[in-house]
């Protein structure tokens, strides 16, 4: 199975922008890079994902590597509200074409005021 | 309008037990799937179900059986309850199997067995 490696933690300044790093190096073509967040207390939330292109939506901007072996996904301005732990995962396929989320240990992101 | 809803929140039973978690959805996904996160806050996939047919079984103890009676439905029962059954259950659903389409969560069954 392909797996992702992610710095342990990462620290930022609120309202600045923040930029989590995820590698990849044995990424497959069909792997999607899929990623989510799990606030204290809570299940883990969608963010974003992408297959080859850069993605953006309302929550944050994904940009993915040309060769696929690594990706960023950018907040654009951190806030309190955004600390949490960052999985970058990539969905595998099952033998029966399933897809198989497998979470990683993640970034911690402290957001300092 | 909760999503994937899980009951109950908290459960605290002791060894040996029986117990049930149930878990629904309103999203009208035809996949759902349990995860549980251990102490060290790592998540594991445990099952997941398509339209009610098991499709992922990661080497779960058979004292584990999920049951879905239906699409929307995926519940978990743990016989002969241990001490490290203890952790967080999340639910979870999506759809469009294969095309990397996002899993939504519930908020998780803290389960201590005492």
């Amino acid at each position: 199975d392909a797996k992702t490696t992610q710095p342990n933690s990462m620290e930022s300044n609120e309202e600045e922008p923040v930029h989590l790093p995820c590698n990849h190096s044995t990424i497959s073509g069909t792997d999607y890079i899929h990623w989510y967040r799990q606030l204290p207390s809570q299940g883990p939330e969608y963010v974003i994902h992408g297959l080859t292109s850069n993605v953006n939506n309302r929550m944050a901007s994904l940009a993915i590597a040309e060769d696929r072996k690594s990706s960023t996904l950018i907040l654009h301005r951190a806030t309190l509200r955004d600390a949490a732990v960052y999985y970058c995962i990539l969905t595998l396929r099952n033998s029966g074409g399933y897809q198989k989320v497998t979470f990683g240990t993640g970034t911690k992101l402290q957001v300092i005021p | 309008d909760t999503a994937v809803s899980q009951t109950p929140k908290y459960l605290v039973t002791q060894m040996g037990n029986d117990k049930s978690i149930k878990c629904e959805q309103n999203l009208g996904h035809d996949t759902m799937y349990w995860y549980k996160q251990d102490s060290k806050k790592f998540l594991k996939i445990m099952f997941s179900y398509n339209n009610k047919e098991l499709i992922i079984n990661e080497t779960v103890p058979n004292r584990f059986s999920p049951k879905s009676p239906d699409k929307a439905h995926l519940n978990l029962h743990i016989n002969s309850l241990e001490l490290g059954d203890s952790a967080v259950y999340f639910c979870a659903s999506s759809t469009i199997l294969g095309k990397g389409s996002p899993l939504h969560f519930g908020n998780g069954t803290r389960l201590t067995v005492t």
